[in-house]
């Protein structure tokens, strides 16, 4: 049973440049979050998706977008990237209606320089 | 809002001895607190979650957790570090309404000297 995967694993880009992430949740969830990771930091919630709609937003710009897709998979799109969304993004799974684990995938390292 | 204190951000402790990590978090109504542990370059992995019950909560790879309701505590234990425990820690907390979002502390390094 695969777990939370996600790709690419490392991204460059530079700044004002658009970027896609992308999640597939664990066998059986339905609900997929997206996390910021900031070097030395706490993850921070962005967004939380569950029947391919945008349930809960954290304190991020509409510049940080996202999708999810019948078969429960999820996208996080960022536009006008800034040398400050440099960090680790990480993308859980869970299931909504159950006081459950939210399980997290590897991450995917994004540069901007 | 939901938060999390982790008041330490380093902590040391010889191969052997008892390993505790400290957690403080501030929620509305009543709390479920995780732990996650991470690797250098990888994601998340949970140790063990407080939903109810309890208060001594146990978890994988010999940790446990005791939920404290007057000190709003979280504390994270184990009865003799390993040097392979040396790694970050996250304590998260997220209210029992529904909102499914969890906030999550600073992290505390854990090195265990062998």
């Amino acid at each position: 049973d695969a777990g939370v995967t996600q790709s690419p694993t490392h991204l460059i880009k530079t700044r004002g440049q658009q970027v896609t992430l992308r999640c597939s949740p664990k066998s059986g969830h339905d609900t997929v979050s997206w996390y910021q990771q900031a070097l030395g930091q706490g993850p921070q919630f962005i967004f939380q998706y569950y029947e391919e709609e945008e349930r809960q937003r954290g304190n991020f710009p509409d510049r940080f977008s996202g999708h999810q897709f019948p078969n429960y998979s999820s996208e996080l799109n960022v536009n006008a990237l800034l040398l400050g969304d440099s960090a680790l993004y990480l993308c859980a799974s869970s299931l909504l209606l159950a006081k459950n684990i939210q399980y997290f995938g590897a991450g995917t390292r994004l540069s901007v320089l | 809002a939901q938060s999390v204190a982790q008041p330490e951000d380093q902590v040391n402790v010889a191969e052997g001895n008892p390993l505790t990590v400290k957690c403080t978090y501030s929620v509305s109504g009543n709390p479920y607190l995780f732990w996650y542990v991470q690797y250098p370059n990888r994601g998340l992995q949970f140790l063990l979650k407080y939903i109810t019950g309890d208060n001594l909560v146990k978890g994988s790879y010999g940790f446990e957790a005791e939920f404290n309701k007057s000190q709003t505590s979280f504390h994270l234990k184990k009865p003799s570090a390993l040097v392979s425990d040396s790694a970050l820690y996250f304590c998260a907390v997220r209210d029992s309404y529904g909102n499914n979002r969890l906030a999550f502390g600073k992290g505390n390094q854990v090195v265990v000297i062998p």
